[in-house]
């Protein structure tokens, strides 16, 4: 298995924009998770899905963070409209059975001007 | 609410020295704990997650415990190398009361190794 995907990499966005980060999981993980890692606030959960379905998005920021996924293959997190403030690096992870290992992907690396 | 605490915040030794990173947590109703990798660039590599009931766990020259009691946990690292240079992470999962299924992530020990 290649592992979780995510893209793009990298994102370079003006303020106001529109922004959609993508992410696969592995193949037969049946949790997702969403992460936001800053220098300031160190690593946050977003929000997490079991079987393609919302548990927990008490960690989604404000309203302007939307996730979703659509099917067990793939998931996207968007912010509209972005802001400077959330620059960071964004991370998806997946695992099997609930808390158990989580296989994180590389990352994007979110700038908003 | 949980607070997850990792010391130092830095740490260099030289190659082949033993050494030992600590997590510290204020809520010992926890479900797990894992211990990850990150370098520089990169996302998160798992190294060890001990379950709730478990003590410790062992990879190779990594060596984790677990007491929940103190709240502590520590990861042993044998015979460090420069390979092992990378930020470490403790993670855990509440069990109890508000930290109930909430992930806390600490903010990670700078690991360098110099040969």
């Amino acid at each position: 298995d290649a592992g979780v995907i995510q893209s793009p990499r990298h994102e370079v966005t003006e303020m106001g924009q529109e922004v959609t980060l993508r992410c696969k999981p592995i193949s037969g993980h049946d949790y997702l998770f969403w992460y936001r890692q800053t220098m300031m606030r160190g690593l946050e959960l977003l929000i997490y899905f079991n079987n393609n379905v919302p548990i927990d998005d008490s960690g989604m920021p404000e309203d302007r963070f939307s996730a979703k996924m659509p099917n067990a293959s793939f998931s996207t997190l968007k912010i509209q409209p972005s802001e400077p403030r959330d620059s960071a690096v964004y991370f998806c992870a997946s695992s099997l059975r609930g808390w158990n290992i989580q296989y994180f992907g590389a990352g994007t690396r979110l700038s908003v001007l | 609410k949980q607070e997850v605490t990792q010391i130092p915040a830095a740490l260099s030794v030289p190659e082949g020295e033993n050494l030992v990173l600590n997590c510290s947590f204020t809520d010992s109703a926890i479900y797990n704990l894992q211990w990850f990798r990150q370098d520089p660039g990169k996302g998160l590599t798992s190294l060890l997650l001990i379950q709730s009931s478990q003590r410790e766990q062992t990879s190779g020259r990594l060596n984790a415990s677990l007491d929940k009691s103190s709240g502590r946990s520590t990861l042993y690292i044998a015979a460090s190398q420069p390979g092992d240079s990378a930020t470490y992470l403790c993670s855990l999962v509440g069990a109890g009361g508000t930290s109930y299924g909430k992930l806390t992530f600490g903010q990670g020990t700078i690991l360098t190794v110099h040969p």
